[in-house]
């Protein structure tokens, strides 16, 4: 089946260490987004991606990095610089950057740091 | 900037009744709304996607609207099940990328 595999589920980390969040998708889609969720907010987008090897910053995109060196795969890197790291962590993907189609999520990764 | 509010924050009915989700916007000029059900711990899953140029999405017991002009939206569930508890997000599509900006959701308990 096509879909959006995020891994791990959950993570947990020290505080002051860099961490990777996996993203692959099977869709054959173009664009690839990185969103945050926090408790009793929406979500929030970190990073996205329109085509192989080029990517832009959203709206809360300091303290983590990206690349997107194959069309399937959109890691997230959580630095030691994020100061708020713990959340739920959504991957999503779709077909075209335009506004005519629908965006597929992930499961979500839920990263705790201590 | 646009911004995305849903009112109520949480909704606990019945099951058998019919429902309304609101979903608000403040800049009118987007490509399309999107709703989508979570549910905890979960990812999001889309239910309807409306474009700028329709009225209305319809997807079984779910029915999307679309205002523009007074930058609304509705989610019209019918004869509601306890397995439609879940939250409920909208977002809006403004730009020509994939960038939404969500609501904050509304969390829907249906009760047996």
């Amino acid at each position: 089946d096509g879909g959006i595999t995020q891994s791990p589920k959950y993570l947990f980390r020290k505080e002051g260490q860099n961490v990777t969040l996996s993203c692959e998708q099977n869709l054959n889609h173009d664009a690839m987004y990185w969103y945050r969720q926090d408790p009793g907010q929406g979500l929030r987008l970190i990073y996205y991606s329109q085509i192989v090897n080029d990517f832009q910053k959203g709206d809360i995109a300091e303290g983590y990095s990206v690349s997107r060196e194959k069309k399937e795969s959109f890691p997230l890197t959580v630095t030691s610089a994020q100061k708020n790291p713990t959340a739920f962590y959504l991957c999503a993907s779709s077909t075209i950057t335009g506004g005519v189609s629908p965006l597929h999520f992930g499961n979500g990764t839920r990263l705790t740091v201590t | 900037k646009q911004e995305v509010t849903q009112i109520p924050a949480a909704l606990s009915v019945p099951e058998g009744e019919n429902l309304v989700l609101n979903c608000s916007f403040t800049d009118s000029a987007i490509y399309n709304l999107q709703w989508f059900r979570q549910d905890p711990g979960k990812g999001l899953t889309s239910l309807l996607l409306i474009q700028s140029s329709q009225r209305e999405q319809t997807s079984g017991r779910l029915n999307a609207s679309l205002d523009k002009s007074s930058g609304r939206s509705t989610l019209y569930i019918a004869a509601s099940q306890p397995g439609d508890s879940a939250t409920y997000l909208c977002a809006v599509r403004s730009g020509n990328t994939g960038k939404l900006i969500f609501g904050q959701g509304t969390t829907l308990q249906v009760k047996p």
